[in-house]
Parts: C-alpha cells; structure tokens; sequence
C-alpha cells in the first residue's frame, strides 16, 4: 500500500514570487509520481509525472518537480508564478505494477497580485 | 487526445430518487475506469475501479449496492447513486485509462446535490 502526505494545505504566493509544494510518500515497492491541477469545478489535469530516467521532471507551463528516493520526496517547484496558478495542487502515486492512485490531501496555491 | 466527459455536469435531485452519471472515453478505448468522490476542499478518494466487460471493485467502505457501477464499453462506464441522500452530495469524478501502466486520464466531474 502506498500512502502521500503533502504538508501544506494552502500557499498564500504573490505573483512573480517562487513557491514550492512539498509532497513526501511511502511506499513498499517502485512507484510512479505525479502532480496533478485543478481549477474550480474542474477534474484533474495532469501536471507532470516521473516514472523514470531523469529524477526532474518538467511541465509546459514551468512547473518542475524533483524525484527524491532517498528522501521518499517529490516536491513541486515555480520560480515564478502568475495568477492563473491559482488552483488546487495533487500530488499521487501509484505502485509501479498496480494501475490505483493514491492522492495526497492537496495544496491550495492563492497567488496575490 | 485522451479526452474525458462526464455527464451531466451538475445535478440536482430529491432524496429517495437515483441518479446516473455518465463517463466516456472520447478518443481511446478505455479498459479500466475509475470513479472518485470529492467532498469540499478535501483529496479524491477512490470509490471503485472497473474493467470492461467485468463487475467493478469498490474500495473498502464504499456500498455497491448504492453505487452501482457498470462498464459495459470500452468507451462508456457509469454511475448510479441510488435512494440518494444529502449526505451523497459530493463531486463524483472519473478517471480513464488504457489499461495496466497507462495513466488516468480525468473527466470534468459531476456536482451532485441531493436535496
């Protein structure tokens, strides 16, 4: 079984500021990660996801999240974010032979003008 | 490509009445389905997962004989809250995927209020 914590409910940001989300998992065996978006009275949208190769791992729209397996860690990253960042963030796993995901409990991001 | 619908987008229904919720694979074959639940502010928690052709598996705690969930396509799967209540009021999201190691893919998920 694989579980996720991510240890910030809510991030108060200003725009053009960095921010970072942290999300920390257990897991027994191999697993995959991802960081999922939603926006308000939306499904998910995927972010970006790690399953192997390099430990970072880009989005199109300058998120980045680094693959830790010493530190069971795979924290989010923006150096620089605009309002329309404004949206609840989802960070998941699934064991590597398994198709479930787990979700953390989300981090809502509030960037302020 | 890998689009996901859910319909309708919200619904509103009296206590006692079902509700189907509808989920499609736009523009793949999805061999495995997911359903979630979604209550204010809170993570998704995984109701059931489905494969077509076969009876869904519901996560511990879920009833499935008020959730009935069917999948009877490679492109269609549902959901079907029965004798709602209020306390049924969530947001029902699906996933889908291609099967085995392929992501999931999300529909925009559906507002049940059930008054």
């Amino acid at each position: 079984a694989q579980s996720v914590t991510q240890l910030d409910s809510q991030v108060p940001v200003f725009e053009e500021a960095p921010v970072e989300l942290r999300c920390n998992y257990s897991s027994s065996v191999s697993v995959y990660l991802f960081w999922y978006v939603q926006y308000p009275n939306q499904g998910l949208q995927l972010l970006l996801k790690y399953l192997s190769g390099s430990t970072l791992v880009e989005s199109i729209n300058g998120f980045e999240a680094e693959f830790n397996k010493s530190q069971t860690s795979f924290h989010l990253r923006k150096p620089s974010v605009h309002i329309s960042d404004t949206a609840e963030y989802f960070c998941a796993v699934k064991g590597a032979a398994g198709n479930k995901l787990t979700f953390g409990g989300g981090t809502r991001v509030l960037v302020k003008p | 490509g890998a689009v996901v619908s859910q319909h309708p987008s919200r619904v509103i229904c009296k206590s006692g009445t079902s509700v189907k919720i509808e989920c499609r694979s736009l523009d793949f074959q999805a061999t495995t389905m997911f359903w979630y639940r979604q209550f204010p502010k809170q993570s998704l928690m995984l109701m059931a997962t489905s494969n077509e052709g076969s009876k869904a598996t519901y996560e511990q705690g879920v009833e499935k004989d008020k959730f009935l969930i069917n999948h009877a396509s490679l492109t269609l799967s549902t959901l079907t809250v029965t004798s709602a209540h209020p306390e049924d009021s969530s947001f029902y999201i699906c996933s889908a995927s291609k099967g085995g190691l392929y992501e999931q893919y999300f529909g925009p998920g559906t507002r049940l209020t059930v008054t």
